[in-house]
Formats: structure tokens, sequence, C-alpha cells
């Protein structure tokens, strides 16, 4: 039972290139969600899914795509990476809304 | 919308003395859920207790316990007997049990950084 598995653990991207951000769960979650942290601002909400097919934006959706195809995959898209996506990105799942969201270690992604 | 509040950026504690780290929020549900993250240096988030809006009794864990005040909108985390494994970066987060299915997010504050002093 691995948990949440999230790859790359680190990234450095120039700026324009685009890349997939990886994120497996193997506890049968419905929810999966990606988060972005930022220093003095928390985690952030970029996209949450509460089933396969089903996606939605969060609070900082601009300039990424998810899909989710199965229950187990969430994959976050860049399209065009910039500057200001230098962040460390998490993801995450839960069994429900009253249950704790598990995260993966997370990524630290650079834009150069 | 809800909303998270972590007034104390930093905070720092003598090994085996006391400290409590605030969290305000603010929701509109009367159902939802509250936790405390810790992320040590690893950057791993690790649940470290979980309170239940509807429960009175304030949650415990080991040496980890919380003050709920609903009406106040208070969900303070108190770490007695300090140990040097819990030097982190601990957050709060608020979760809205909504009938509208999807919603189901997380909300985090800024977060509050623990040093332990030797």
């Amino acid at each position: 039972n691995a948990g949440v598995t999230q790859t790359p653990k680190f990234q450095v991207l120039k700026t324009g290139q685009s890349m997939t951000l990886q994120c497996a769960q193997d506890m049968n979650h419905e929810y999966m969600s990606w988060y972005r942290q930022d220093p003095g601002m928390g985690l952030r909400l970029i996209h949450y899914s509460v089933g396969a097919g089903i996606t939605d934006q969060g609070e900082v959706p601009n300039g990424y795509n998810v899909s989710r195809s199965t229950t187990e995959d969430f994959p976050l898209r860049l399209l065009s990476a910039a500057p200001s996506q230098t962040s460390v990105y998490f993801c995450a799942s839960s069994h429900g809304t009253a249950f704790e969201a598990f995260f993966g270690q997370g990524t630290r992604l650079t834009v150069v | 919308a809800q909303t998270v509040t972590q007034s104390q950026p930093e905070m720092s504690v003598q090994e085996a003395e006391t400290v409590t780290l605030s969290c305000t929020y603010d929701t509109s549900e009367s159902d939802y859920y509250l936790f405390w993250y810790k992320q040590p240096p690893s950057r791993q988030m690790i649940l470290v207790i979980r309170q239940e809006a509807y429960k009175q009794q304030n949650a415990t864990e080991n040496r980890f316990s919380v003050n709920f005040q609903k009406a106040a909108k208070s969900f303070s985390l108190k770490i007695s007997d300090s140990q040097l494994g819990d030097a982190a970066m601990y957050f709060c987060a608020s979760r809205e049990l909504q009938s509208n299915f999807g919603n189901e997010k997380l909300t985090f504050g800024t977060g509050t950084r623990l040093t332990i002093i030797p």
C-alpha cells in the first residue's frame, strides 16, 4: 500500500516548456486534488476531482490542466511553463469530505 | 467561502515545554471538519489531529490536543512535552461538508513555523 505517489520530486523547466506531474493513489479514494505551496501563502487548490471523469477548478487554475480517466490517476499538466509557476506542488486524495487528505511527497518545480 | 487564519508566522518553545499554536476560521456551513497538518523539512504533509465540528469534546492525540471554540471559530493546537522532532511548519485547515456534491476542498492557513530550542 503505497498511498499517494507523486513524480517527479524535482523538476527544472524552461519558460514555455510543457510537462505533466504524475499522481497515483492505491487507496480507492474518490477525491483527488492538486495544490501549490508558495512561501507565506499556505497551500492553494489548483484543480480537484470527485471521481473518474469529473474535474473542476480550484482557486488558482490558470495555466494548468487536469484529467481523471481512472480512479487511481490524476495528472497535472503545465501547458506553457512560466516563472510564476515556480512552486512546490502537492497531490492529495481522500475517501470523503469527513476524512483527512493524504498527500504525496510533493514536487519542487522551478521555471527559469 | 471558508477562510483560515494563522496569525503566528513563527513560534519557538523550549524542549519539554508546552506551546500553543493559534488558528481561527470562518465558514457559513454548520457541518465541517478541522485539521492540523505538520510539514517537517522532508516536505511531507502529515496529519496531526482532526476535529469534527459537531463534537463538543476536544480531540487529543498523545501529546497533541486542540482547544476548539466553535462560537469563537477558534481551533488552537497545544503540543505538550515538546520534542526536537516536533520542529516543523504547522498548517491549520478546514473542510466543509456541503450538500452540493463536488466542493470538497481543504482550505489552509498560511502556516506557523515551530522551532524547538534544546
